[in-house]
C-alpha cells in the first residue's frame, strides 16, 4: 500500500463546477505539499500545507492532520485548470518527500 | 532570474551509452533533488542533496550517480544505460522554512533504445 493515496485518479467535470481532490496519507507529517503538472509537463507548486486551510485565488487546500488527510478544492473551475495535482507529504523527520500518483482533472468547456 | 533549469530536455541512448544530466539553480537553494517520473506511478525519488558536498540515496538510486558540484549545480549520470532507465527526469530545489517550497525544472525525457 503506498504511504499517499489520492482520489480520485480521474476526474472530467463541466466548466464552472466546485472539484475536489483528495489524499490521504498513513505517516506522520511535518508537510503536505500540493503540485500541479500541466500537459505540457511542467510541475509548479501550489501549496505547502503543516496545518489549517490556504487560499490562492480560485484554490483552496486544507488538511487535517488527525485524520491523515487533505483536500484540493477547485471553485468555478475553467478549462485552463485541466492537469494531473498531485500530493506529496514530508515523513517527518525526513529531508525527502513521498508523491501520490496523481489525480487527472479535465475541464470540459 | 532562471530559477531552476536543466539540459538536455530530450535524450535518446543506446543500451550501454553513457550521459550526464546537467540541473543549475539560481534561487540560492541548500537542498536539491532528482526525481525520475514514470506512466502510472508517483515521483520516485533517485538521489538528492541537502548541502553542497553531500549526497544521498532515494528510493531507486541503482544505475545513476550524482555530483554536487556547488551550491548551484547537481548532475545526475547514467553509467550505463538501460531501457528500463527510460523515464522523464526532474531536478528540484527546495527553498526551507516556513514557507518551504519545491521548484522543479523542466524535465528532461530520455528514451533509452
Amino acid at each position: 500500500k503506498n504511504e499517499v493515496e489520492q482520489s480520485p485518479q480521474n476526474l472530467t467535470a463541466q466548466e464552472g463546477e466546485f472539484i475536489t481532490i483528495n489524499c490521504s496519507y498513513s505517516v506522520g507529517i511535518s508537510a503536505l505539499h500540493w503540485l500541479q503538472q500541466h500537459p505540457g509537463g511542467g510541475i509548479v507548486s501550489l501549496f505547502m500545507l503543516s496545518s489549517g486551510k490556504k487560499k490562492h485565488g480560485r484554490l483552496i487546500a486544507t488538511i487535517n492532520i488527525q485524520e491523515k488527510h487533505s483536500s484540493l478544492h477547485i471553485t468555478a473551475s475553467h478549462p485552463r485548470d485541466s492537469a494531473v495535482y498531485i500530493c506529496a507529504v514530508r515523513i517527518r523527520g525526513n529531508e525527502k518527500l513521498t508523491f501520490g500518483t496523481g489525480t487527472r482533472l479535465t475541464i470540459i468547456p | 532570474n532562471a530559477g531552476v533549469t536543466q539540459t538536455p530536455k530530450f535524450q535518446v541512448l543506446k543500451t550501454g551509452q553513457s550521459m550526464t544530466l546537467q540541473c543549475a539553480q539560481d534561487m540560492n537553494h541548500n537542498s536539491m533533488y532528482w526525481y525520475r517520473q514514470d506512466p502510472g506511478m508517483g515521483l520516485r525519488l533517485i538521489y538528492y542533496s541537502a548541502s553542497e558536498g553531500t549526497t544521498d540515496k532515494g528510493e531507486v538510486p541503482n544505475g545513476y550517480n550524482v555530483s554536487r558540484l556547488n551550491k548551484r549545480e547537481f548532475s545526475l549520470r547514467l553509467e550505463s544505460a538501460a531501457p528500463s532507465q527510460t523515464s522523464v527526469y526532474f531536478c528540484a530545489g527546495t527553498s526551507s522554512g516556513a514557507l518551504e517550497t519545491q521548484y522543479f525544472g523542466p524535465g528532461t525525457r530520455l528514451l533509452v533504445l
